[in-house]
């Protein structure tokens, strides 16, 4: 998982609550990104960051919220907004924005009870 | 949508055959991208190939590129159990953000 890490690991939330997700890289990254992944499916962007203290919303950013204060941490918030936030969240980083290779933290599941 | 479609989504072999997994995808693409994920794990970069390649090779996997049929094919040969995982193509434009499809589930059985 190459110099992403991602915390917790597992993550229990009560609906209504507000949780954040770390991700931290050590890879001089410029760019960041966020994904959800629901059972059996494909990976679906929700925010990413192409340098530091600028982020953009991707194609499911409803619900959710990111900062970018630091090149190397980019948290995630699921607001008690996000309907439907039980599922597996990755974060991803590449040396600039755009079709390079990513590289990914090993995931944070989430379960709402 | 550029989005990339794998096939099949599931794929059982016996060790030693070779697996060989689609994706096809929508527009004009800038490269395309091979990753593989463990159950319960990030996904790790196998290849990437551009759109004026036609085929690479990287160790037991070789990968071709048809844009004139928006497709490509992962081929890996000599399977191991350990190459049991799930595995998903991404396109990329230039100044787009990849889109991954939703993966072929392969099984190598021992």
């Amino acid at each position: 998982d190459g110099g992403i890490t991602q915390s917790p690991k597992y993550l229990f939330r009560k609906e209504g609550q507000n949780v954040t997700l770390s991700c931290e890289q050590n890879l001089n990254h410029d760019a960041m990104y966020w994904y959800r992944q629901d059972p059996g499916q494909g990976l679906r962007l929700i925010y990413y960051s192409q340098i530091v203290n600028d982020f953009q919303k991707g194609d499911i950013a409803e619900g959710y919220s990111v900062s970018r204060e630091k090149k190397e941490s980019f948290p995630l918030t699921v607001t008690s907004a996000q309907k439907n936030p039980t599922a597996f969240y990755l974060c991803a980083s590449s040396p600039q924005y755009g079709g390079n290779e990513q590289f990914f933290g090993p995931g944070t599941r989430l379960t709402v009870l | 949508s550029q989005q990339g479609e794998e096939d099949p989504q599931a794929l059982s072999i016996q060790e030693g055959e070779n697996a060989t997994m689609n994706c096809s995808y929508k527009t004009s693409i800038n490269n395309l991208q091979w990753y593989r994920q463990n159950s319960g794990r990030g996904l790790v970069h196998l290849i990437l190939i551009r759109s004026n390649e036609r085929e690479k090779h990287s160790g037991r996997l070789r990968v071709t590129l048809d844009t004139s049929k928006k497709s490509s094919s992962l081929l890996i040969t000599a399977s191991r159990a350990a190459d049991t995982a799930s595995y998903f193509c991404a396109t990329a434009r230039t100044g787009q953000n990849f889109v991954f499809g939703p993966g072929t589930r392969l099984s190598v059985l021992p």
